[in-house]
Formats: structure tokens, sequence, C-alpha cells
């Protein structure tokens, strides 16, 4: 079956202990990508990568840092975690076919990360 | 900031039609237009993308104005499970995907 695996699901930490959330795909996906979903603000981009060993920064990078080692996987990390950093976080993965090509993306089921 | 305008909220009977709007007037020729859902908490749902010309799957059907400055999601038969937040979403390639504040759908039995 497709999918984007995230793990964990559920996280509570203390500040400043760092942290990694994993993801994983099985699709052979070039593009992935991290979301932080907050009430009010949306779904916002953390960081991308259109394949191995390339990734950028989206709309919300600070705090966070990836890396992209294997096409299939993804992991976000958290050096020094804040209570900002308290939200709903997604992987998505998809197909890279260049200007001009649609292509869908694929969803991890969240991770609920809390800091205290 | 997101290229699209959509209603905050809409109400559906179960089993009608969900027609969905969606505004787009600043859309470049390479832009598809791409429809996700997100249901409570989960992670978005890809629905259907569209160019040009009308599309269909199982989920839905994408209605684009000649234009291509608004379109309409259809769902055929709504469902309670149907009940989701809609994105509508103006893409060019693997340009990141721009969330805005979607359409809050509520099919009522």
């Amino acid at each position: 079956e497709a999918q984007v695996t995230q793990n964990p699901r559920y996280l509570i930490t203390v500040t400043g202990k760092k942290l990694t959330v994993t993801c994983s795909q099985n699709m052979n996906h070039e593009y992935m990508s991290w979301y932080r979903q907050d009430p009010g603000l949306g779904l916002r981009q953390i960081y991308y990568s259109m394949n191995v060993e390339v990734t950028d920064k989206g709309d919300v990078p600070e705090g966070y840092k990836v890396s992209r080692k294997e096409k299939r996987n993804f992991p976000l990390i958290l050096e020094s975690p804040s209570p900002n950093q308290t939200s709903l976080y997604f992987c998505a993965s998809s197909l890279s076919r260049g200007r001009g090509w649609g292509t869908e993306a694929f969803f991890g089921q969240g991770t609920r990360l809390t800091v205290v | 900031d997101a290229k699209t305008t959509q209603p905050p909220s809409m109400d559906c009977a179960e089993g009608r039609a969900a027609n969905l709007p969606c505004n787009h007037s600043t859309i470049s020729g390479n832009e598809y237009v791409y429809w996700y859902r997100q249901i409570h908490s989960q992670g978005p749902q890809y629905i259907i993308h569209g160019l040009k010309n009308n599309e269909t799957n199982e989920m839905a059907s994408l209605i684009i104005t000649e234009d291509r400055k608004s379109s309409t999601l259809i769902l055929p038969h709504a469902t309670l499970r149907d009940t989701a937040v809609y994105y509508c979403i103006v893409r060019a390639g693997n340009t990141p995907l721009v969330f805005g504040k979607g359409t809050r759908l509520s099919v009522i039995a």
C-alpha cells in the first residue's frame, strides 16, 4: 500500500530536549516536505526536498533542521524545542516531474507535538 | 499568500451534490488547480486536479471555467464522511503547496 509514515504520532517533550520526527515513503517519490498546522494559521511549509541531498527552506524554517540522505526518508529535527513549536506536523511526498506537470501529494497521518 | 478565494463554510444535505466554488483570477497559464481535503486532524487528502479541461475521478468532478479564473469541485452524492475542510490550490509543477483557509463543508443528515 502506498503510504507516508510518520513517527511518533504523539509526543510530549520538554524545552531544549532534542527530538527527531521520522518520515518515510514507499512510493519512490523524489519530492518530500514538512508542514506544521496551527489553529488560525493553517498549514505552513517548514522545509522541502527535491531529491536526495537537496533541501530548501519553506515559509517557517526557524528552529528546524532536515536531512535527506536516502530517497525514502526525510526526518525533521528539532535541536532545541521550544513551546512555540507545539503543533501538528505533517510530512508529504510526491513525484517530481518538473515544471508543467501536475502531481498529487500524499500526506502522512500527522505528529502531534507538545513542548512544555 | 494563497492565490485562491473560497467561502469559509457550506452546508450540504446528505445524498445531494456538494458544489464547492473557488476563485483564482490571477492563475497563470502553467498553473494547475488542485483540490485537497482534510478530515478533522488527519493528513490532507488529494482529491483531483486539472489544467483547463474538466476532470472526473472516483471521488469528484472538477469544472474549470473557460477563462480559468474560477472552478467548482463537485461531490456528486455527499455523505457524512465527506464532512471536511476543502482546499483549492493553484500550483505550477512542484512549487510548494500553499494552503489557504479552505471551505468547511458540513454534510447534514
